[in-house]
Protein backbone atom coordinates (compact mmCIF):
# COMPACT_ATOMS: atom_id res chain seq x y z
CA UNK A 1 0.00 0.00 0.00
CA UNK A 2 0.92 3.56 -0.58
CA UNK A 3 2.51 5.61 2.43
CA UNK A 4 3.92 8.39 2.98
CA UNK A 5 6.52 9.29 5.88
CA UNK A 6 7.83 12.40 7.41
CA UNK A 7 10.07 11.82 10.73
CA UNK A 8 10.18 15.19 11.90
CA UNK A 9 7.10 16.11 13.62
CA UNK A 10 8.58 19.32 14.85
CA UNK A 11 11.36 21.22 13.43
CA UNK A 12 12.76 24.77 15.06
CA UNK A 13 15.16 26.61 12.72
CA UNK A 14 16.69 30.42 13.34
CA UNK A 15 15.12 32.85 10.63
CA UNK A 16 17.73 32.60 7.68
CA UNK A 17 18.70 29.64 8.59
CA UNK A 18 18.64 26.54 6.33
CA UNK A 19 15.75 24.43 6.51
CA UNK A 20 15.27 20.87 4.86
CA UNK A 21 12.19 18.43 5.75
CA UNK A 22 12.07 15.01 5.38
CA UNK A 23 10.24 12.84 3.25
CA UNK A 24 9.69 9.27 2.51
CA UNK A 25 6.99 7.31 0.32
CA UNK A 26 6.60 3.97 -0.34
CA UNK A 27 4.64 3.65 -3.97
CA UNK A 28 5.13 1.04 -6.64
CA UNK A 29 4.99 2.33 -9.85
CA UNK A 30 6.42 6.09 -10.46
CA UNK A 31 5.11 8.27 -7.98
CA UNK A 32 3.30 11.70 -8.41
CA UNK A 33 4.90 13.57 -4.96
CA UNK A 34 3.98 17.27 -3.85
CA UNK A 35 4.62 19.22 -0.72
CA UNK A 36 1.57 21.31 0.86
CA UNK A 37 1.98 24.04 3.57
CA UNK A 38 -1.00 24.70 5.75
CA UNK A 39 -0.93 27.48 8.01
CA UNK A 40 -3.27 26.96 10.94
CA UNK A 41 -7.11 26.79 10.36
CA UNK A 42 -6.16 27.04 6.67
CA UNK A 43 -6.96 24.87 3.49
CA UNK A 44 -3.73 23.76 1.68
CA UNK A 45 -1.13 25.35 -0.44
CA UNK A 46 0.64 23.71 -3.17
CA UNK A 47 4.26 24.40 -2.62
CA UNK A 48 5.75 22.46 -5.62
CA UNK A 49 5.46 19.27 -7.29
CA UNK A 50 7.03 16.39 -9.43
CA UNK A 51 5.75 14.53 -12.05
CA UNK A 52 8.42 13.48 -14.15
CA UNK A 53 11.57 14.95 -15.39
CA UNK A 54 14.31 17.26 -13.91
CA UNK A 55 14.61 15.54 -10.24
CA UNK A 56 15.41 19.47 -8.64
CA UNK A 57 11.95 20.96 -8.51
CA UNK A 58 11.78 24.44 -7.56
CA UNK A 59 8.20 25.77 -6.34
CA UNK A 60 6.53 29.49 -4.52
CA UNK A 61 8.08 30.67 -1.56
CA UNK A 62 11.95 30.12 -2.37
CA UNK A 63 11.54 26.36 -1.69
CA UNK A 64 12.38 23.55 -3.90
CA UNK A 65 12.48 19.67 -3.29
CA UNK A 66 14.67 16.87 -4.54
CA UNK A 67 13.20 13.41 -5.91
CA UNK A 68 15.82 10.38 -5.25
CA UNK A 69 14.38 7.50 -6.64
CA UNK A 70 17.35 5.40 -4.96
CA UNK A 71 16.25 6.43 -1.35
CA UNK A 72 12.51 6.87 -2.25
CA UNK A 73 12.59 10.32 -0.93
CA UNK A 74 11.32 13.78 -2.06
CA UNK A 75 12.54 16.36 0.32
CA UNK A 76 11.62 19.81 0.77
CA UNK A 77 14.58 22.40 1.24
CA UNK A 78 14.95 26.75 1.51
CA UNK A 79 18.20 28.04 1.90
CA UNK A 80 16.60 30.88 4.21
CA UNK A 81 13.90 30.64 6.19
CA UNK A 82 11.52 33.72 6.88
CA UNK A 83 9.62 34.11 10.05
CA UNK A 84 6.49 33.80 7.52
CA UNK A 85 7.36 29.87 6.59
CA UNK A 86 5.78 28.96 10.41
CA UNK A 87 3.35 26.75 9.16
CA UNK A 88 2.87 22.83 9.31
CA UNK A 89 4.12 20.74 5.67
CA UNK A 90 2.66 18.06 4.36
CA UNK A 91 4.07 15.48 2.08
CA UNK A 92 1.81 13.31 -0.34
CA UNK A 93 2.25 11.12 -2.75
CA UNK A 94 -0.65 10.98 -5.87
CA UNK A 95 -1.99 7.60 -6.16
CA UNK A 96 -4.49 6.00 -8.74
CA UNK A 97 -7.60 7.90 -9.59
CA UNK A 98 -5.41 11.21 -8.46
CA UNK A 99 -5.92 10.64 -5.21
CA UNK A 100 -3.75 11.86 -2.44
CA UNK A 101 -2.06 10.21 0.60
CA UNK A 102 -0.56 12.46 2.73
CA UNK A 103 2.15 12.37 5.52
CA UNK A 104 1.38 12.88 8.94
CA UNK A 105 3.05 16.32 8.39
CA UNK A 106 5.69 18.31 9.98
CA UNK A 107 5.03 21.85 11.93
CA UNK A 108 8.28 24.44 11.23
CA UNK A 109 8.11 26.69 13.87
CA UNK A 110 10.98 30.01 13.48
CA UNK A 111 13.10 31.70 16.13
CA UNK A 112 13.69 35.15 15.65
CA UNK B 1 -3.54 28.26 -10.09
CA UNK B 2 -7.57 27.29 -9.81
CA UNK B 3 -9.68 28.60 -7.19
CA UNK B 4 -11.60 26.58 -5.07
CA UNK B 5 -14.39 27.97 -2.46
CA UNK B 6 -16.31 26.09 0.41
CA UNK B 7 -19.34 27.35 2.73
CA UNK B 8 -19.68 27.71 5.39
CA UNK B 9 -15.81 28.24 6.91
CA UNK B 10 -17.23 27.53 10.51
CA UNK B 11 -20.44 26.08 11.42
CA UNK B 12 -21.44 25.05 15.12
CA UNK B 13 -24.40 22.51 15.27
CA UNK B 14 -26.21 20.68 17.77
CA UNK B 15 -26.37 16.99 18.12
CA UNK B 16 -28.99 15.22 15.99
CA UNK B 17 -28.91 17.63 13.91
CA UNK B 18 -27.53 17.72 10.26
CA UNK B 19 -24.95 19.96 8.39
CA UNK B 20 -24.25 20.67 4.60
CA UNK B 21 -21.18 21.70 3.68
CA UNK B 22 -20.10 23.27 -0.14
CA UNK B 23 -17.18 22.75 -2.13
CA UNK B 24 -17.09 24.84 -5.54
CA UNK B 25 -14.50 24.98 -8.19
CA UNK B 26 -14.70 28.47 -9.56
CA UNK B 27 -12.91 28.90 -12.27
CA UNK B 28 -12.74 25.34 -13.58
CA UNK B 29 -14.76 22.26 -14.16
CA UNK B 30 -14.16 19.74 -11.55
CA UNK B 31 -14.69 16.25 -13.01
CA UNK B 32 -13.66 14.89 -9.72
CA UNK B 33 -13.94 16.17 -5.98
CA UNK B 34 -12.67 15.34 -2.91
CA UNK B 35 -13.59 15.04 0.83
CA UNK B 36 -10.68 14.86 3.94
CA UNK B 37 -11.52 15.01 7.37
CA UNK B 38 -8.50 16.30 9.61
CA UNK B 39 -8.35 16.21 13.65
CA UNK B 40 -6.33 18.99 15.62
CA UNK B 41 -2.95 17.95 14.95
CA UNK B 42 -3.30 15.36 12.58
CA UNK B 43 -2.87 14.53 8.59
CA UNK B 44 -5.22 14.78 6.31
CA UNK B 45 -7.76 11.39 5.75
CA UNK B 46 -9.70 10.81 2.71
CA UNK B 47 -12.82 10.11 3.05
CA UNK B 48 -14.61 10.11 -0.72
CA UNK B 49 -14.08 10.80 -4.05
CA UNK B 50 -16.81 11.74 -5.82
CA UNK B 51 -17.17 12.05 -9.91
CA UNK B 52 -19.96 14.51 -11.54
CA UNK B 53 -22.68 12.63 -12.26
CA UNK B 54 -22.46 9.40 -10.06
CA UNK B 55 -22.25 8.28 -6.76
CA UNK B 56 -19.14 8.66 -4.20
CA UNK B 57 -16.73 6.15 -3.43
CA UNK B 58 -16.08 5.72 0.41
CA UNK B 59 -12.98 4.96 1.82
CA UNK B 60 -12.78 2.23 4.08
CA UNK B 61 -14.41 2.68 7.30
CA UNK B 62 -16.35 5.94 6.51
CA UNK B 63 -20.07 6.10 6.66
CA UNK B 64 -21.89 6.51 3.43
CA UNK B 65 -25.16 7.18 5.28
CA UNK B 66 -23.38 9.16 7.74
CA UNK B 67 -21.41 11.53 5.28
CA UNK B 68 -23.88 11.80 2.20
CA UNK B 69 -21.34 13.80 -1.01
CA UNK B 70 -23.63 14.91 -4.11
CA UNK B 71 -21.39 16.01 -6.48
CA UNK B 72 -24.56 17.13 -9.32
CA UNK B 73 -22.34 19.26 -11.04
CA UNK B 74 -18.99 19.81 -12.58
CA UNK B 75 -18.49 23.05 -9.83
CA UNK B 76 -20.20 21.76 -7.01
CA UNK B 77 -20.13 19.37 -4.42
CA UNK B 78 -21.39 19.01 -1.22
CA UNK B 79 -21.10 16.82 1.69
CA UNK B 80 -23.99 16.12 4.26
CA UNK B 81 -23.05 15.21 7.59
CA UNK B 82 -26.60 13.58 9.16
CA UNK B 83 -27.33 13.00 12.36
CA UNK B 84 -24.30 14.63 13.78
CA UNK B 85 -22.30 13.84 16.75
CA UNK B 86 -19.84 15.72 19.20
CA UNK B 87 -17.20 13.17 17.39
CA UNK B 88 -17.87 14.44 14.24
CA UNK B 89 -16.30 17.60 15.28
CA UNK B 90 -13.44 17.94 12.65
CA UNK B 91 -12.42 19.85 9.55
CA UNK B 92 -13.39 18.82 6.49
CA UNK B 93 -11.71 19.98 3.45
CA UNK B 94 -12.54 19.33 -0.28
CA UNK B 95 -10.41 19.73 -2.59
CA UNK B 96 -11.08 19.32 -7.28
CA UNK B 97 -9.37 18.14 -9.72
CA UNK B 98 -10.19 17.88 -13.71
CA UNK B 99 -9.62 15.14 -16.05
CA UNK B 100 -6.20 16.93 -17.69
CA UNK B 101 -4.03 17.72 -14.59
CA UNK B 102 -3.08 15.11 -11.72
CA UNK B 103 -3.33 17.71 -9.29
CA UNK B 104 -5.52 18.85 -6.51
CA UNK B 105 -6.79 22.24 -5.72
CA UNK B 106 -7.80 22.67 -2.53
CA UNK B 107 -10.49 24.33 -0.67
CA UNK B 108 -9.76 26.72 2.62
CA UNK B 109 -11.76 24.02 4.67
CA UNK B 110 -14.74 24.11 7.07
CA UNK B 111 -14.39 23.87 10.99
CA UNK B 112 -17.45 21.92 12.38
CA UNK B 113 -18.30 21.73 15.63
CA UNK B 114 -21.30 19.74 17.37
CA UNK B 115 -21.91 20.76 20.80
Amino acid sequence: AQSVTQPDIHITVSEGASLELRCNYSYGATPYLFWYVQSPGQGLQLLLKYFSGDTLVQGIKGFEAEFKRSQSSFNLRKPSVHWSDAAEYFCAVGTYGNKLVFGAGTILRVKS
Amino acid sequence: GAVVSQHPSRVICKSGTSVKIECRSLDFQATTMFWYRQFPKQSLMLMATSNEGSKATYEQGVEKDKFLINHASLTLSTLTVTSAHPEDSSFYICSAGSDRENEQYFGPGTRLTVT
